[in-house]
């Protein structure tokens, strides 16, 4: 089916081990982006693309890594996970001028 | 830096009453969105509004965008439980079409009987 997909949905892992959330869309929107979502933060951007091979950091990209070789998928890598980095994450994607759609989210613990 | 401020973020109130969720903010856009979210979901998108004066309306639920106040609202009318859940508003900053969207913290509605 045709929309927005994340794996995995829960992730447990402990500080210092790289993660890497995957984000898979169908639709061939040109834009893509990572959220994060924290109780009394609401959502904080991390990372966007405009295209393959096109990104650039948001809000809150330290201890984040994204790459986008193709257009439909757009992987967020956690390099040495923190226990600040425990969170949900959202990914989205768009065309130009329109409003984002969200994939289901990841859970993400970091023990 | 675009600042959103929703108010409030935490709401009760009974069915059958209307009320009104306010969203600030605080540099020129060129657009601000509605979602919803209800608990362990992802975010559903409510609205778009593009313009200043926009108005747009699904069911009980109705949005405006009042640019030079930098104001938007999502006003419920006759409220019913199943509106219960989280409501973001969002803006696009006019920095460009890649632009992520910086969120309000999100007003928690609680509809009860």
């Amino acid at each position: 089916d045709a929309g927005i997909t994340q794996s995995p949905r829960y992730k447990i892992t402990e500080t210092g081990r790289q993660v890497t959330l995957m984000c898979h869309q169908t639709w061939s929107h040109s834009y893509m982006f990572w959220y994060r979502q924290d109780l009394g933060h609401g959502l904080r951007l991390i990372y966007y693309s405009a295209a393959a091979d096109i990104t650039d950091k948001g809000e809150v990209p330290d201890g984040y890594v994204v790459s986008r070789s193709k257009t439909e998928n757009f992987p967020l890598t956690l390099e040495s996970a923190t226990r600040s980095q425990t969170s949900v994450y959202f990914c989205a994607s768009t065309r130009v001028h329109n409003e984002q759609f969200f994939g289901p989210g990841t859970r993400l613990t970091v023990l | 830096e675009l600042k959103v401020e929703q108010n409030p973020l935490f709401l009760s109130m009974q069915e059958g009453k209307n009320y009104t969720i306010y969203c600030n903010y605080s540099t020129t856009s060129d657009r601000l969105y509605w979602y919803r979210q209800d608990p362990g979901k992802s975010l559903e998108s409510l609205f778009v509004l593009l313009s200043n004066g926009a108005v747009k309306q699904e069911g009980r639920l109705m949005a405006s965008l009042d640019t030079k106040a930098r104001l938007s609202t999502l006003h419920i009318t006759a409220a019913v439980h199943d509106l219960s859940a989280t409501y973001f508003c969002a803006v696009k900053g006019t920095g460009g079409g890649a632009d992520g969207l910086t969120f309000g913290k999100g007003t928690h509605l609680i509809i009860q009987p």
